[in-house]
């Protein structure tokens, strides 16, 4: 069965500090990752994915996630947060032939003025 | 366009009450999904749509019903609702490859 852990529950940052956001995967074949943010009260908004190329994937609002298929691992990052990146971020996988996504838990993100 | 909108914002039940939650997507696409977001839980699939007309259960379907009524529309049905449902209710739509695109929600309560 296919998983996502994301082991933080919240991730404290300052303001213009880097922002990395953890997430780890486990699915058969090759991997399909997403990360989607959710701000108070709303849906979840997709930020990026990875499917096939390059390892450094850039998104939405700065963000940009490192895929490593040795570590099994697809971490969030960027390089100067932003008071408005507080929100709840979520990190999904799919792979092979399974038409169901599978999502971690969610992370918190709170960035500190 | 509208994206993938969802109705009720806001619902209020007695337990075994009935409710039926609507979605529908502007984007033609064909895949269409039903999640529960409960806090520290993340999202799970409770029933999803490969295509019009075909229905599967995902990974908490027991206590809803869903119907693919066209290519647009996706609702999900709570014939008798416990408190156990409280949740927030998410309709997705895919684009291609996983891709999925959400409605704003619906806050169910169940009393």
């Amino acid at each position: 069965a296919q998983s996502v852990a994301q082991p933080e529950d919240q991730v404290n940052v300052a303001e213009g500090n880097p922002l990395t956001v953890k997430c780890t995967y486990s699915v058969s074949g090759n991997p399909y990752l997403f990360w989607y943010v959710q701000y108070p009260n709303r849906g979840l908004q997709f930020l990026l994915k990875y499917i096939t190329g390059d390892n450094l994937v850039k998104g939405s609002y700065g963000f940009e996630a490192e895929f490593n298929k040795s570590q099994t691992s697809f971490h969030l990052k960027k390089p100067s947060a932003l008071v408005s990146d507080s929100a709840l971020y979520f990190c999904a996988a799919a792979g092979g032939g399974n038409n169901r996504l599978a999502f971690g838990k969610g992370n918190q993100v709170v960035v500190i003025p | 366009n509208a994206g993938v909108t969802q109705t009720p914002k806001f619902q209020v039940l007695k337990t075994g009450q009935s409710m039926t939650l609507q979605c529908a997507q502007d984007m033609n696409h064909n895949s269409m999904y039903w999640y529960r977001q409960d806090p520290g839980m993340g999202l799970r699939l409770i029933y999803y749509s490969a295509s019009e007309g075909t229905t599967d259960k995902g990974e908490v379907p027991n206590g809803y019903n869903v119907s693919r009524l066209n290519k647009r529309e996706f609702s999900l049905r709570l014939e008798s609702a416990a408190p156990s449902q409280t949740s927030v209710y998410f309709c997705a739509s895919e684009l291609s490859s996983y891709e999925q695109y959400f409605g704003p929600g619906t806050r169910l309560t169940v009393t």
